[in-house]
Order: structure tokens, then C-alpha cells, then sequence
């Protein structure tokens, strides 16, 4: 069971924008740095964001990520068809000395 | 080029032994902690253990603790995870992955490795 909450998926047309939240506690997101992956079908994870908001070079700024408080989120702007995957969060657990991952969430680009 | 390349997955009986590889190269291993995170079939990530460069810490998942131990070898660039009395529920893709620092993201994944759990 995971401690951080994702929405199971969201959608949008090409060239629209979506946002994933990621819910938290203060052991977890409140209190450390978020990373967000992205998962294509069939392949393994890639960082997309680090640190809550920095993007890894390669990563277009299409992408973009916040945090407020224990809830995180992830922003993607001009949906491509290209982008459809899982998309994770990430962050250490103080209390569980333990790194945690959301439950995911499918975006489909509709 | 940072390349991560995992390696020993297969098929094995409940109550069995695994031994998975991850080799290194294209970057100072030896400067970097490094992690396992497990994908079970449709399913999601599961962070199962970190080992920091020097191996001065290391921790587990409470799923795995006393079954799986992690470790490194940074003369020969890689890292492993010793999997005993495995049972049908760690049946996943196994990924390593680098961390810049410890207990934190992981910047670079490898392709993982099949790991069944069956009879």
C-alpha cells in the first residue's frame, strides 16, 4: 500500500495540459524533495523532475513540477501523443527510512 | 554514457535463491549510491533497498528485510542483490538505479530484470 496518493489516470486532447497530484504526509513529501518518472510502455522509469521543480537536461520544459505543503504536482503542457505513460512521484520517508512512489497514474492523450 | 545493465533474473521455486547483477559503467561508480526498485506485473514501483557509495548505509523495504541483502563491489563497478527465501510476491521486474546522492531520486535506471516466483 503506498503512502503517497496519485489520481489512477487523466486525460486530455493533443496540445492541451494535464496536471498529476501527488498527496502526501509531512514524513514524506512534507518534508523532502519530490521526483516525478515517466514510464512508457514497455520500458523502464526516466527521471523527469528532481527536487521538486528541476527538470534533468533533455527533459523539454513542457514539463514542470510544484510542491505545496504535502501534496505535489506535476504539470504537462502541449500533450503529444508521445507522452502518453505512467507517470510517478517519489520522495524519501523520514519515518519509514524508506524511499516511497505514488500509485501512478496513466495519462492518455485522447 | 551512463549505462546500467542488470542481469540474473529467471525463473526460480518459492523458498529459493537469486542472485541479481547490475553493471555499471560510463561514470564513477564508486562516487554514487545505488538502488533496486521492483515492478511487479501491471503493477507499480516498489523501492526495495539503497546502498550508499561507500556502503556505509544501507536499507531495506520491510517487505524484503532479512531476505534480500544488498551490496557492491566498486572495483569490479557493480552492484548486487542476494535474494533468499523468495516467495511468489517479489515475482517483478528488477531495476537498479543511480542515485546523486542517498535516499534520494533515481537519475538513471537500467532496462531490469524478470524475476518469477513459481512452482
Amino acid at each position: 500500500q503506498s503512502v503517497l496518493t496519485q489520481p489512477p489516470s487523466v486525460s486530455a486532447a493533443p496540445g492541451q495540459k494535464v496536471t498529476i497530484s501527488c498527496s502526501g504526509s509531512s514524513s514524506n513529501i512534507g518534508n523532502n524533495y519530490v521526483a516525478w518518472y515517466q514510464q512508457l510502455p514497455g520500458t523502464a522509469p526516466k527521471l523527469l523532475i528532481y527536487d521538486n521543480n528541476k527538470r534533468p537536461s533533455g527533459i523539454p520544459d513542457r514539463f514542470s513540477g510544484s510542491k505545496s505543503g504535502t501534496s505535489a504536482t506535476l504539470g504537462i503542457t502541449g500533450l503529444q501523443t508521445g507522452d502518453e505513460a505512467d507517470y510517478y512521484c517519489g520522495t524519501w520517508d523520514s519515518s519509514l527510512s524508506a524511499y516511497v512512489f505514488g500509485t501512478g497514474t496513466k495519462v492518455t492523450v485522447l | 554514457e551512463v549505462q546500467l545493465v542488470e542481469s540474473g533474473g529467471g525463473l526460480v521455486k518459492p523458498g529459493g535463491s537469486l542472485r541479481l547483477s547490475c553493471a555499471a559503467s560510463g561514470f564513477t561508480f564508486s562516487s554514487y549510491s545505488m538502488n533496486w526498485v521492483r515492478q511487479a506485473p501491471g503493477k507499480g514501483l516498489e523501492w526495495v533497498s539503497s546502498i550508499s557509495s561507500s556502503s556505509s548505509y544501507i536499507y531495506y523495504a520491510d517487505s524484503v528485510k532479512g531476505r534480500f541483502t544488498i551490496s557492491r563491489d566498486n572495483a569490479k563497478n557493480s552492484l548486487y542483490l542476494q535474494m533468499n527465501s523468495l516467495r511468489a510476491e517479489d515475482t517483478a521486474v528488477y531495476y537498479c538505479a543511480r542515485s546523486s546522492c542517498f535516499s534520494c531520486y533515481g537519475e538513471y535506471w537500467g532496462q531490469g530484470t524478470l524475476v518469477i516466483v513459481s512452482s
